[in-house]
């Protein structure tokens, strides 16, 4: 069984681009998260969705950031225009809503982030 | 303060000693508990879930107090391969919500030769 795939690994881009991220839950999963995490504030939750529909962007930093969920196996996490504050690991989980299942996370690889 | 608080560490452990530390959290509607294992440069896993009092499995035993608030993490037998970062995650369910998982800042934890 595929895990939570996360694209890409490494994005490496200049302050004011635009960068997204991919993710692909792993089938059959009805929530999505999306994670950022740093040494500073550890992992943070910014936003995340069940059967598609986002429940709590309450963590997005800011309108720079943005997430779509446009299907059951795909999510981007847009940031726009990027900030070196922004440099982090971004994770991407999904768990299965079934009793106390949809408490277990299952993540990504995540994608390392470097805003130069 | 945080909602859930660890101490980062680091845990120097000699092999095949014990090591615990503990977790507190200040929502005291938090229903159930999450012990995460994250190595260097990886992705965190679950490593134990602790419903009711605790929890053990095999080398690794959780326990929780309601009444003072955290959970901790009981290593016996230490191997090097325990080296890693030890999250605790606290879940609290909201109704339309569905369920807030939060996070520790982890204990990392070094099982030395």
């Amino acid at each position: 069984d595929a895990g939570v795939i996360q694209s890409p690994r490494h994005e490496v881009t200049e302050m004011g681009q635009e960068v997204t991220l991919r993710c692909k839950p792993i089938s059959g999963h009805d929530y999505l998260f999306w994670y950022r995490q740093t040494m500073m504030r550890g992992l943070e939750l910014l936003i995340y969705f069940n059967n598609n529909v986002p429940i709590d962007d309450s963590g997005m930093p800011e309108d720079r950031f943005s997430a779509k969920m446009p299907n059951a196996s795909f999510s981007t996490l847009k940031i726009q225009p990027s900030e070196p504050r922004d440099s982090a690991v971004y994770f991407c989980a999904s768990s299965i809503q079934s009793g106390r299942a949809n408490e277990k996370l299952f993540f990504g690889s995540g994608t390392q982030l470097s805003v130069l | 303060r945080k909602e859930v608080e660890q101490d980062p560490g680091p845990f120097n452990v000699p092999e095949g000693a014990t090591v615990a530390f503990n977790c507190t959290y200040s929502n005291s509607a938090s229903q159930s508990f999450f012990w995460y294992r994250q190595d260097c440069r990886k992705e965190p896993k679950l490593l134990m879930s602790v419903y009711s009092s605790g929890n053990e499995d095999g080398r690794f035993t959780a326990q929780l107090n309601r009444a003072s608030q955290y959970i901790s993490l009981l290593i016996r037998d230490s191997k090097l391969s325990d080296s890693a970062t030890y999250l605790c995650v606290v879940n609290m369910r909201i109704k339309a919500a569905g369920n807030k998982l939060t996070f520790g800042g982890g204990t990392r934890v070094l099982v030395k030769p």
